[in-house]
């Protein structure tokens, strides 16, 4: 069974570019979330998708930041522009749903602002 | 608010050593408590989870991790280290009764298993 897929695993890009993060997660599961995790950190979650529907994206950066999962499997997550505090790993999970399912990782993206 | 605590940022032991991994955590509710363990440049890969029943939780890779209520800890532990056991371990808590909940990571804990 594939794991969960994200593209590109790295990105450099100059500041006020714009940037998007491709996540294809896990066949089935119908619960998918993007997290930011800081070098040394654990992750903390921007957002996280109940099928198509974000439920809770209380800590996503809306001035700058935008996420999608517009037929509830793949998922982007945008920034634009992007400013060098950006800069960190952007993961991608999944899981059935359910809060005492775990959660499945991508390997992430790196993302690099200069 | 819930939130977890890992208060060591670095764990050193040798080979063949029995390991430790202490985390913490507070919630209003029951828990859900989770271990996870990233190598470099790879995501997080799941070891173990404590949903309910028997406090001591058996993982992957030999890896196993005690709930402990009155203390509101959930430490992970191994009998016996491998050097491939050297890696970054994150302890996570979800509120069992809060389906909303979003899943909290404490600030993780690198593991170095010295041969």
């Amino acid at each position: 069974e594939a794991g969960v897929v994200q593209s590109p695993r790295y990105k450099i890009i100059e500041k006020k570019q714009p940037v998007a993060f491709w996540c294809n997660p896990i066949s089935g599961h119908n619960t998918l979330y993007w997290y930011l995790q800081n070098l040394g950190q654990g992750p903390e979650l921007l957002i996280r998708y109940e099928n198509e529907e974000a439920v809770d994206d209380s800590q996503l950066p809306k001035d700058r930041f935008s996420a999608e999962r517009l037929k509830g499997v793949d998922s982007t997550l945008k920034i634009q522009p992007a400013e060098l505090g950006d800069s960190a790993v952007y993961l991608c999970a999944s899981s059935l749903g359910l809060s005492r399912n775990e959660q499945f990782f991508g390997p992430g993206t790196r993302l690099t602002v200069l | 608010a819930q939130s977890v605590a890992q208060p060591e940022d670095q764990v050193n032991v040798a080979e063949g050593n029995p390991l430790t991994v202490k985390c913490t955590y507070s919630v209003s509710g029951n828990p859900y408590l989770f271990w996870y363990v990233q190598y470099p440049n790879r995501g997080l890969q799941f070891l173990l989870k404590y949903i309910t029943g028997d406090n001591l939780v058996k993982g992957s890779y030999g890896f196993e991790a005690e709930f402990n209520k009155s203390q509101t800890s959930f430490h992970l532990k191994k009998p016996s280290a491998l050097v491939s056991d050297s890696a970054l371990y994150f302890c996570a808590v979800r509120e069992r009764n809060n389906a909303g909940n979003m899943l909290t990571f404490g600030g993780g804990t690198r593991l170095m298993v010295k041969p």
